[in-house]
């Protein structure tokens, strides 16, 4: 079965805080995604990589960077966490040349 | 700049109904149009998708139409059901590698079946 795991569910974290959210797949996937999901205004990509050591800014990058060091593995960076950051992560993987999104769980995390 | 505008943001129906959620879209370069199903607690999940060279699609109780030259698509559950209670995602992306493969996400209807 494949699976999607991000490693923490539920985050609370202090403005200016660095903020790390893990994202491992075990398919062997190619591509990879960070999504923001907030009421009102759906899925937004943050940032996607096409392969390992790549990586391509989405819809909505500011205050964000990633690190995608090895094939599984998938990490959303929050430099210096803000209020305005506060909002449901998802993280989705796919085959590369195919249209079916696999997604996590989602981290929720709060900005205090 | 919202390429998918998806519609209605809420949605309730009772048991037995049909459930409509429309979506359209501004990029005529897209070519691949999948809905996805999210549970709360979870991640959203491919429910069925449709490529503009057929109109309809239907997959058991789900049925995805599709009007190219109105850019517009639709998601219809028939015979809705309380475990189709769920919120749906309308998305479309253009196939291919690199930066037009990714896929552009409606804002979501938040769908309650009752009994």
């Amino acid at each position: 079965d494949v699976k999607v795991t991000q490693s923490s569910r539920y985050l609370v974290k202090r403005t200016g805080e660095k903020v790390f959210l893990e994202c491992v797949q075990d398919m062997d996937h190619e591509n990879m995604f960070w999504y923001r999901q907030d009421p009102g205004l759906g899925l937004r990509l943050i940032y996607f990589s096409y392969d390992v050591k790549m990586k391509e800014k989405g819809d909505i990058p500011e205050g964000y960077s990633v690190s995608r060091e090895k094939k599984e593995r998938f990490s959303l960076i929050l430099e210096s966490a803000s209020t305005n950051q506060t909002s449901m992560y998802l993280c989705a993987s796919r085959r590369q040349g195919a249209g079916e999104l696999f997604f996590g769980e989602g981290s929720r995390l709060t900005v205090l | 700049q919202q390429q998918v505008k998806q519609s209605p943001q809420s949605l309730i129906v009772q048991k037995g109904g049909i459930s409509i959620i429309n979506c359209a879209y501004e990029n005529t370069a897209f070519d691949y149009f999948p809905w996805y199903q999210q549970f709360p607690g979870k991640g959203p999940a491919l429910l069925i998708a449709i490529r503009p060279d057929v109109s309809e699609k239907k997959e058991g109780r789900f049925t995805i139409s599709f009007n190219k030259s109105a850019k517009q698509f639709s998601l219809h559950i028939m015979d809705s059901q309380p475990g189709d209670s769920a919120t749906y995602f309308c998305a479309a992306s253009m196939a291919g590698a690199g930066t037009a493969s990714k896929l552009t996400f409606g804002t979501g209807t938040r769908l309650q079946v009752t009994l």
